[in-house]
C-alpha cells in the first residue's frame, strides 16, 4: 500500500518557486516526512525531512500541515539542475520506501 | 569529502557468474543498506545492515547475500546471477537509526546486466 501520493509530474520556470505537493493522510505519530531527490539516475539525495514543524535548509523549506496529512515540499528559485525526480517518503524505522516520485521539469 | 562508494559503476555479466560488488563509506556510518531500481518498481531494499555482523533482509533479498564484516564495508554478492538481476543498484549508509531522523547518503550507483 502506498503510503503517500504526489502528482505525476509537474514544471516551473526558472528562478520561481516550485510547490511540490505530497499526501500522507495515513501518517502515524511517530512517522517523518522526507524527501529525496533523483536526478538522471544518479544516487538518490536527500533534501530535507519533519515530524509536525515546518523545516528550512538551504535547499529547501518543507511545510507540513497541522493535521499532517499533506505537506509540500518548496524550491525557492528553481534552477535547471533541479530537474528531478522528487520522492516524498513517511517512515518511523529505518526503512525507506520509495515510491514513484514526482518529475519536475524545470523550464529556463 | 564524505562519501559513500561503489565499484564497479557498469557491470555486464553472463549468468551463474558470480559477482561482488563493492560499497564503502568513509562517515563512520552504523546503518548501511542496498536498494535495487528498476523501471516502473521504483527502489526496493535488497539488504540491510544496523552494525557489525548485523544484517538483514529487505523486501527482495532472493539471490543476494551481504557481508558486514567491518563498519565501513558491505558488499551484495550474487552467488549465481539470473537475467532478473539486471537492474541498477544503489548502497546508502547513515549514521545510527534509532531516532528515524537519519537521513540516508546514497552511492552513484552500479549499473548490472545478466545476459
Amino acid at each position: 500500500d502506498a503510503k503517500t501520493t504526489q502528482p505525476t509530474s509537474m514544471d516551473c520556470a526558472e528562478g520561481r518557486a516550485a510547490n511540490l505537493p505530497c499526501n500522507h493522510s495515513t501518517i502515524s505519530g511517530n512517522e517523518y516526512v522526507y524527501w529525496y531527490r533523483q536526478i538522471h539516475s544518479q544516487g538518490p539525495q536527500y533534501i530535507i525531512h519533519g515530524l509536525k514543524n515546518n523545516e528550512t535548509n538551504e535547499m529547501a523549506s518543507l511545510i507540513i500541515t497541522e493535521d499532517r496529512k499533506s505537506s509540500t515540499l518548496i524550491l525557492p528559485h528553481a534552477t535547471l539542475r533541479d530537474t528531478a525526480v522528487y520522492y516524498c517518503i513517511v517512515t518511523a524505522n529505518s526503512k525507506l520506501t520509495f515510491g514513484k516520485g514526482i518529475t519536475l521539469s524545470v523550464r529556463p | 569529502e564524505a562519501q559513500v562508494t561503489q565499484n564497479p559503476r557498469y557491470l555486464i555479466t553472463v549468468t551463474g557468474k558470480k559477482l561482488t560488488v563493492t560499497c564503502s563509506q568513509n562517515m563512520n556510518h552504523e546503518y548501511m543498506s542496498w536498494y535495487r531500481q528498476d523501471p516502473g518498481l521504483g527502489l526496493r531494499q535488497i539488504y540491510y545492515s544496523m552494525n557489525v555482523e548485523v544484517t538483514d533482509k529487505g523486501d527482495v533479498p532472493e539471490g543476494y547475500k551481504v557481508s558486514r564484516k567491518e563498519k565501513r564495508n558491505f558488499p551484495l554478492i550474487l552467488e549465481s546471477p539470473s537475467p532478473n538481476q539486471t537492474s541498477l543498484y544503489f548502497c546508502a549508509s547513515s549514521p545510527k537509526q534509532k531516532r528515524y531522523n537519519s537521513p540516508l547518503h546514497f552511492g552513484n550507483g552500479t549499473r548490472l546486466t545478466v545476459t
